[in-house]
């Protein structure tokens, strides 16, 4: 069965980065597209980006740009989301998900999510 | 790019019917058909309800069902069950590889 397990609870500083693994299995790593996706407590969701499992090309969201990087270890069938500079409006759960549709194609569609990682910015 | 539009709350008695509306724009609901709605109960994940506007994954009841007419798609959830009391997000492909979400839909069951 699919399996997206991420890495546990984070607290940082104002300013520092933060780094959140998500580990896939039960299928073949490099067949689908990955999104990242943040909660902020008690709000709605919000796309951060999306990496193509069989180049680790990305594209992020304009909100993100520079300060959001996604990598992965095809070795270990895990992608990363580093975020940097980061503020007490980063708190939130951040999410790795699937795209529905096997690659080249992607649409957008989350079929498989982790479990969320809390990353908590306080000073 | 502005997030989708919903209701912030929706009810319905058990066995009855609720939609829940999602508004866009031209550039996002209306232009694609990458719609998908997800449950999310609290303190969890996201669930996938529907994909591509109507679309069921396997494993969701088909109690479940998704529809899109211009810059609107819905969610319709007949025979409403005490389970089904959960927040609902509406996302939609925006272009220039890009997602926007909807700010959800809290569902009360009566």
């Amino acid at each position: 069965q699919v399996q997206l397990v991420q890495s546990g609870a984070e607290v940082k500083k104002p300013g520092a980065s933060v780094k959140v693994s998500c580990k896939a299995s039960g299928y073949t790593f490099t067949t689908y597209y990955m999104h990242w996706v943040r909660q902020a407590p008690g709000q709605g969701l919000e796309w951060m980006g999306i990496i193509n499992p069989t180049n680790g090309g990305t594209s992020y969201a304009q909100k993100f740009q520079g300060r959001v990087t996604m990598t992965m270890d095809t070795s270990t069938s895990t992608v990363y989301m580093e975020l940097s500079s980061l503020r007490s409006e980063d708190t939130a759960v951040y999410y790795c998900a699937r795209d529905i549709v096997l690659v080249p194609s992607a649409i957008y569609n989350f079929d498989y999510w982790g479990q969320g990682t809390l990353v908590t910015v306080s000073s | 790019q502005s997030a989708l539009t919903q209701p912030p709350s929706a009810s319905g008695s058990p066995g009855q019917s609720v939609t829940i509306s999602c508004t866009g724009t031209s550039s996002d609901v209306g232009g694609y058909n990458s719609v998908s709605w997800y449950q999310q109960h609290p303190g969890k994940a996201p669930k996938l309800m529907i994909y591509e506007v109507s679309k069921r994954p396997s494993g969701v009841p088909d109690r479940f069902s998704g529809s899109k007419s211009g810059n609107t798609a819905s969610l319709t959830v007949s025979g409403l069950q005490a389970e089904d009391e959960a927040d609902y997000y509406c996302s939609s492909y925006a272009g220039s590889n890009s997602v926007v979400f909807g700010g959800g839909t809290k569902l009360t069951v009566l």
